[in-house]
């Protein structure tokens, strides 16, 4: 189906494992992003990608890993997850930078 | 930097009309979204206005002053289906898209 994927939809994990989410999008977006959404705060940028093999830091990218191998995938890896990144992930893209952008599904992300 | 500053919740009645509002201050303006997002779901695009004034596409209306810094968004005729949270999401020189915190908004009967 065309569109914007995101798995796994819910995760639960412990403290010091590594996690990866996944992001795919079958539209040929030049552009992804990567955000967390957590009460207080709205939705905060961790890592964007303007085409594949050039990804760049957003506000909040501690702690976390992307790469861009492909158009259509943009993998987020907690490379060591941490209670504090207990979060709601979004993937988003467009074809634009200044475009409109189109979101996944999102997330749950749990760390005990 | 940005800074972007929209009410944290508003309550409004069915059939009635509600204003959101969003300031900003930035340099390098270059446009401004409004996203709907229901609760427990991925924000959906609504709006974006790069020229002053107001653009209307159906029940919803967005309005920008860029002098101001200042954007807000109109509902018209709400119904129970519009209780969802308001992000206000700004477009800055050549950085990313930067969002607000959101408004959440809850229609009554």
């Amino acid at each position: 189906d065309a569109g914007i994927t995101q798995s796994p939809r819910y995760k639960i994990t412990e403290t010091g494992r590594q996690v990866t989410l996944m992001c795919h999008q079958t539209w040929s977006h030049s552009y992804m992003f990567w955000y967390r959404q957590d009460l207080g705060h709205g939705l905060r940028l961790i890592y964007y990608s303007a085409a594949a093999d050039i990804t760049d830091k957003g506000e909040v990218p501690d702690g976390y890993v992307v790469s861009r191998s492909k158009t259509e995938n943009f993998p987020l890896t907690l490379e060591s997850a941490t209670r504090s990144q207990t979060s709601v992930y979004f993937c988003a893209s467009t074809r634009r930078e200044e475009g409109e952008q189109f979101f996944g599904p999102g997330t749950r992300l749990t760390v005990l | 930097g940005q800074n972007i500053d929209q009410p944290t919740e508003m309550t409004a009645t069915e059939g009635a009309i509600v204003q959101i509002n969003c300031t900003y201050q930035t340099s390098g303006f270059n446009g401004l979204f409004w996203y709907q997002q229901h609760a427990g779901e991925a924000p959906t695009f609504l709006s974006y206005n790069v020229l002053d004034g107001l653009e209307e596409k159906g029940r919803f209306s967005s309005f920008l002053s860029r002098s101001k810094g200042y954007s807000y968004l109109l509902l018209k005729e709400l119904q129970m289906k519009d209780s969802a949270s308001y992000l206000c999401a700004l477009h800055s020189g050549n950085t990313p898209l930067v969002f607000g915190k959101g408004t959440r908004l809850s229609v009554i009967a």
